[in-house]
C-alpha cells in the first residue's frame, strides 16, 4: 500500500521569502502525485499534479514541484511567498494509472509573517 | 456551476443518533468520494462511487453507509453515531479515475 510522509508539521516564513515543503512517498511503482492546499474552513484545492513526463511541474498561484524518483520525493516550492499563501498543504499519492484512491499526508501548516 | 455542495455545514449529534450528510455535484462527474479529516491528520477515504448504482469501500468504511441513485447525489449515512466519528467530512467528485478531484467545503460533525 502507498503512504505519504510530510516531515514538517508547521513552517513559518516571512513574506517574500522562498518556500519548500517536503513530501516523501512510498509506492512500488511510479505513482500519481498531488499537492493540495486547504485554507481555513475551506475544502481542498488542487495546486498541481504529476502523472508522467517532465519531472518539474508548474501549478497555480506560482507553485511548482519536482518529482525525484531516486529520493521518492515530490517537494513543493515557491520563490516568493505572499501572506495569502498561509494555509495547510497536503501531499497525496495514488497508484499510477488511477487517481481515485488518494492517500494523503498529514499536512504542513504554513504561517507567513509580515 | 455550484461545483460540489455539502449540507449541513455543522451538526452536533448525540451518541446513538443517526444522520445523513448530503453531497451534490453539478459537473456531471462519474466518480464521487467521501473523506473524513481528523485533527492533525490527512484525509482518509471512507467510500467512493464510480457511477450511479456502484459504490465501494475505502480505507475507513466502518460505521458508514452510502448510496448513489443518481449521478448528482452521493449521501453518506451515519447509523448509531459514536464519538469516534467526530470529524470534518469532505465530499469530492471527478470525471473519471485520472481527473482532478474537486472538493466540497466540508461538514463539521461533533458527536457528544
Amino acid at each position: 500500500a502507498q503512504s505519504v510522509t510530510q516531515p514538517d508539521i508547521h513552517i513559518t516564513v516571512s513574506e517574500g521569502a522562498s518556500l519548500e515543503l517536503r513530501c516523501n512517498y512510498s509506492y512500488g511503482a511510479t505513482p500519481y502525485l498531488f499537492w493540495y492546499v486547504q485554507s481555513p474552513g475551506q475544502g481542498l484545492q488542487l495546486l498541481l499534479k504529476y502523472f508522467s513526463g517532465d519531472t518539474l511541474v508548474q501549478g497555480i498561484k506560482g507553485f511548482e514541484a519536482e518529482f525525484k524518483r531516486s529520493q521518492s520525493s515530490f517537494n513543493l516550492r515557491k520563490p516568493s511567498v505572499h501572506w495569502s499563501d498561509a494555509a495547510e498543504y497536503f501531499c497525496a499519492v495514488a497508484p499510477g494509472g488511477s487517481n481515485y484512491k488518494l492517500t494523503f499526508g498529514k499536512g504542513t501548516l504554513l504561517t507567513v509573517n509580515p | 456551476n455550484a461545483g460540489v455542495t455539502q449540507t449541513p455545514k455543522f451538526r452536533i449529534l448525540k451518541i446513538g443518533q443517526s444522520m445523513t450528510l448530503q453531497c451534490a455535484q453539478d459537473m456531471n462527474h462519474n466518480y464521487m468520494y467521501w473523506y473524513r479529516q481528523d485533527p492533525g491528520m490527512g484525509l482518509k477515504l471512507i467510500y467512493y462511487s464510480v457511477g450511479a448504482g456502484i459504490t465501494d469501500k475505502g480505507e475507513v468504511p466502518n460505521g458508514y453507509n452510502v448510496s448513489r441513485s443518481t449521478t448528482e447525489d452521493f449521501p453518506l449515512r451515519l447509523e448509531l453515531a459514536a464519538p469516534s466519528q467526530t470529524s470534518v467530512y469532505f465530499c469530492a467528485s471527478s470525471w473519471d479515475n485520472t481527473d482532478t478531484q474537486y472538493f466540497g467545503p466540508g461538514t463539521r460533525l461533533t458527536v457528544l
